[in-house]
């Protein structure tokens, strides 16, 4: 089985740019969540779609950051105008949603951005 | 509101000596707690998780958990430690949402 898919890998841009990270979760996962994790810190949740609806964004500054989940797989996350701030490892996690383990979160390798 | 707290951002142990990484939780519910490692330039990988039940948990690579709800704590041991098992360990607690701890980096010396 297919894991978690993400890219790119590492993307370097300048301040006020904008940029654009692609998660492709696990086949028939219905849940998936955008994570920020800062150098030294833990993951911080941005957003959790179930299918294509957003179940929690709370914690999205969506002043510059936006995210949606078309057809309910594929997902995108966008950031513009970029902050020095924003510098960070981006992490796509799904989930099995109602079908199945509802508790484990399957994580990708994740988008390294540096903003400069 | 729940929260969690991992004491000490950096352990360092000897190859074959005991591995224990100490995780205390904050949650107004029963929580589900889990232990997830990072190796560098990869994403998290779950070792194991407490939902209900048993309280001491197994989970890969010879880790195991103990869930102690009157020390609301939720430690991470390893008998034997190998170099293998260098890496960030980040204690979860979820009663909602996933909160991760900071993580603490295993170090582990030949």
């Amino acid at each position: 089985e297919a894991g978690v898919a993400q890219s790119p890998r590492y993307k370097i841009i300048e301040k006020r740019q904008s940029v654009a990270f692609w998660c492709n979760p696990i086949s028939g996962h219905a849940t998936l969540y955008w994570y920020q994790q800062i150098l030294g810190q833990g993951p911080k949740l941005l957003i959790q779609f179930q299918n294509n609806g957003v179940v929690d964004d709370s914690q999205l500054p969506k002043d510059r950051f936006s995210a949606e989940r078309l057809k309910g797989v594929d997902s995108t996350l966008k950031i513009q105008p970029a902050k020095l701030e924003d510098s960070a490892v981006y992490l796509c996690a799904s989930n099995p949603g109602t079908s199945g383990d509802q508790e484990t979160q399957y994580f990708g390798p994740g988008t390294r951005l540096l903003v400069l | 509101a729940q929260s969690v707290t991992q004491l000490g951002s950096h352990v360092s142990v000897s190859e074959g000596a005991l591995v224990l990484l100490r995780c205390n939780y904050s949650s107004s519910v029963p929580p589900y707690l889990f232990w997830y490692v990072q190796y560098p330039n990869q994403g998290l990988q779950l070792l194991l998780k407490y939902t209900t039940g048993a309280t001491l948990v197994k989970g890969i690579n010879g880790f195991e958990a103990e869930f102690k709800k009157s020390e609301t704590s939720f430690h991470l041991t390893k008998p034997s430690a190998h170099m293998s098992d260098a890496a960030e360990y980040f204690c979860a607690v979820q009663g909602g949402k996933l909160i991760f701890g900071q993580g603490t980096e295993l170090s582990v010396k030949p």
